[in-house]
């Protein structure tokens, strides 16, 4: 079974600062994806990043970029120039390959301070 | 285009009673998901749909619960009689169902709260 781990409950970010999500996963499988979602206060999760097992490059989506590194199972998300709307629950979440759902881990608050 | 939609956005019910939610997906989308959110926690999948086939409910109540998805196209989640620890977020989201790098998109979920 997959599993996701987020140690962080909350953290704190000076605007126009970088900030580290950390998460862990576990997964037997060798094809599987990793993704992260952001949560506003609103309530609807809005995908930010995809990084596929198979994927040499870690995945950037403009001021978001994943650091995957493989053999520690890990799928961190970096959060380059902190910005005030960026102020959200964040989740990382995994499948494995073939249509499956997303399994969440139990995400971070992040606030980012003025 | 627009986005998955869902109704209500808030319901405030007292135990016992029935609860609807709907959920519209993406026009195209094949696979159509309900997720469960409680308070601090991420979503949980309660049931998924493939068109209108439901191809994973194991995680899904059935005593209470019900879903159905007519025409592949808009579902309904139900819960009969709700219970004071129903109180959650229903998320909806919907996919082109392309497989593991296949993004799902949300709705703005339903906040149940149960009295």
């Amino acid at each position: 079974a997959q599993k996701i781990t987020q140690t962080q409950p909350g953290m704190f970010v000076q605007e126009k600062e970088a900030v580290t999500l950390d998460c862990t996963y576990d997964t037997s499988d060798q094809s599987y994806g990793l993704f992260w979602y952001k949560q506003p206060s609103s309530g609807e999760m809005i995908f930010l990043i995809y990084q596929g097992s198979y994927d040499e490059q870690n995945a950037t989506e403009g001021r978001y970029s994943l650091n995957f590194q493989k053999a520690r199972k890990s799928a961190n998300l970096v959060i380059s120039a902190s910005q005030l709307g960026d102020s959200a629950m964040y989740f990382c979440a995994s499948r494995n390959s073939g249509n499956t759902p997303l399994v969440f881990g139990k995400g971070t608050r992040l606030s980012v301070i003025a | 285009e627009a986005g998955v939609v869902q109704s209500p956005r808030y319901k405030i019910i007292e135990k016992k009673q029935p609860v609807a939610f709907w959920c519209n997906p993406i026009s195209g989308h094949n696979t159509l998901y309900w997720y469960l959110q409680n308070l601090g926690q991420g979503p949980e999948l309660l049931i998924r749909y493939e068109n209108e086939e439901a191809v994973d409910d194991s995680q899904l109540p059935k005593d209470r619960f019900s879903a159905e998805r007519l025409k592949g196209v808009d579902s309904t989640l139900k819960i009969q009689p709700a219970e004071l620890g129903d109180s959650a977020v229903y998320l909806c989201a919907s996919s082109l169902g392309q497989g593991r790098g296949d993004e799902q998109f949300f709705g703005p979920g339903t906040r149940l709260t149960v009295l």
